[in-house]
């Protein structure tokens, strides 16, 4: 069946760039038509749409992140990136990826989530 | 922007009872863009319910979810014990497209 793994530092220094991987492993990033996205979760707290990717490469952003973010496809690897500049101690999280259900705007397949700390 | 708030904050009921969970938007949410989630510590958030009343695959019956415009309610008809954790509302909106969440209802054992 369909599973995402993210993948990326743990640890990222404040002004720097965060990155990280979500591998698609079960099925084909490309062969459905609906959008995959990031949401991140800070210590403690509630959850936060980051953005969403099409396997086209056409995405859309939460519009307090969207000056920082950029999530990319790359359908060869089956996978879906984000990345995130200058980060502060603001975006320590656990970063997750996921995917709609079909015909859903809802979250129904989800990745284990990654924590990522911003420290020096 | 949507604004989500859900209460109460916390609720503290006993295996056995029924819980009423609340989720109030800022503004009207189309029924078919308001779902819920079940979060345990460690564990990603489960999807419970999609457009507002239809329970996701493999969700136990005492889960239900109603409500329209701007109130919408999550009931869980006799809690188990495995049912005690955080639920969050979400809707999706289409001016800007996008996605927000409640800030949660701890669901704690009394």
């Amino acid at each position: 069946q369909l599973q995402l793994q993210e993948s990326g530092p743990g640890l990222v220094k404040p002004s720097e760039t965060l990155s990280l991987t979500c591998t698609v492993s079960g099925g084909s990033i490309s062969s459905s038509s609906y959008y995959w996205g990031w949401i991140r979760q800070p210590p403690g707290k509630g959850l936060e749409w980051i953005g969403s990717i099409y396997y086209s490469g056409s995405t859309y952003y939460n519009p307090s992140l969207k000056s920082r973010v950029t999530i990319s496809v790359d359908t060869s690897k089956n996978q879906f990136s984000l990345k995130l500049s200058s980060v502060t101690a603001a975006d320590t999280a656990v970063y997750y990826c996921a995917r709609p259900m079909i015909g859903s705007s809802s979250w129904y397949l989800w990745g284990q989530g990654t924590l990522v700390t911003v420290s020096s | 922007e949507i604004v989500l708030t859900q209460s109460p904050g916390t609720l503290s009921l006993s295996p056995g009872e029924r819980a009423t969970l609340s989720c109030r938007a800022s503004q009207s949410v189309s029924s078919s863009y308001l779902a819920w989630y079940q979060q345990k510590p460690g564990q990603a958030p489960r999807l419970l319910i999609y457009g507002a009343s239809s329970r996701a695959t493999g969700i136990p019956d005492r889960f239900s979810g109603s409500g329209s415009g701007t109130d919408f309610t999550l009931t869980i008809s006799r809690l188990e014990p495995e049912d005690f954790a955080v639920y969050y509302c979400q809707q999706y909106g289409s001016s800007p497209p996008g996605y927000t969440f409640g800030q949660g209802t701890k669901l704690e054992i009394k």
